[in-house]
């Protein structure tokens, strides 16, 4: 069963809109949460990270949120571009260090529209 | 910038051969991983080492091995191919310590056909 799922495989966004992407997981040992992103024809790309004793991550037009109580955490991306389109995973881990393997999500493709 | 090559984009194979997927990356990482990529199922962890001549099952490692002889090669072997096999073969590396997850430089994939 997996333990971390994107629920909505695509998502389509007009440009200049904000683009919301959902990720929920089971597993109450998880505490570190980290975006990646990946475009056709190249490896992920690490984006924006959170751990589990905050409720929001900020880094320019993109902002983590993570609600601890349901299990949920979505990325919000403002203002939508054209360059954002790619496979964005929601990935989870107990704790922080590099050893602490990585639990994916199935991924969402976002399309933003010109 | 951290370079990590994997040495085919794409291979096809058939059933029973022997698959070699090698991966090298050019930053002296202690850590390197080796995941696959399936439609709706985001990457699964096969297997990872963080040592030479050191290797650590991962999530899915039932049909493959690997091979770290030296620091900055990491090799993926298919003993015998089977068409299950067939997804997108993804090598990562990192650094050791306290480095978080977030340093994970990935390869750009070899897309595997089992045939």
């Amino acid at each position: 069963d997996q333990q971390v799922k994107q629920n909505s495989p695509s998502l389509s966004v007009q440009e200049g809109r904000i683009s919301i992407l959902n990720c929920d997981y089971t597993n109450s040992m998880f505490d570190y949460f980290l975006w990646y992103k990946k475009y056709p024809a190249e490896g992920p790309t690490f984006l924006i990270s959170i751990s589990s004793i905050k409720d929001k991550n900020e880094d320019g037009r993109f902002t983590v949120f993570l609600n601890k109580s349901a299990k949920h955490l979505s990325l919000h991306i403002v203002p939508s571009q054209p360059g954002d389109s790619a496979v964005y995973f929601c990935a989870a881990s107990e704790g922080y260090g590099a050893g602490n393997m990585l639990t994916f999500g199935g991924g969402t493709r976002l399309m933003v529209k010109p | 910038d951290v370079k990590v090559t994997q040495s085919s984009r794409y291979l096809v194979k058939r059933t029973g051969e022997k698959v070699f997927l090698e991966c090298v990356q050019d930053m002296d990482h202690e850590n390197m991983f080796w995941y696959r990529q399936d439609p709706g199922l985001g990457l699964r962890l096969i297997y990872f080492s963080y040592d030479v001549k050191m290797k650590e099952k991962g999530d899915i490692p039932e049909g493959y091995s690997v091979s770290r002889e030296k620091k900055e090669r990491f090799s993926l072997i298919l003993e015998s191919a089977s068409t299950n096999q067939t997804s997108m073969y993804l090598c990562a590396s990192s650094e050791s310590g306290h480095t978080t997850n977030e340093k994970l430089f990935f390869g750009s994939g070899t897309q595997l056909s089992v045939l």
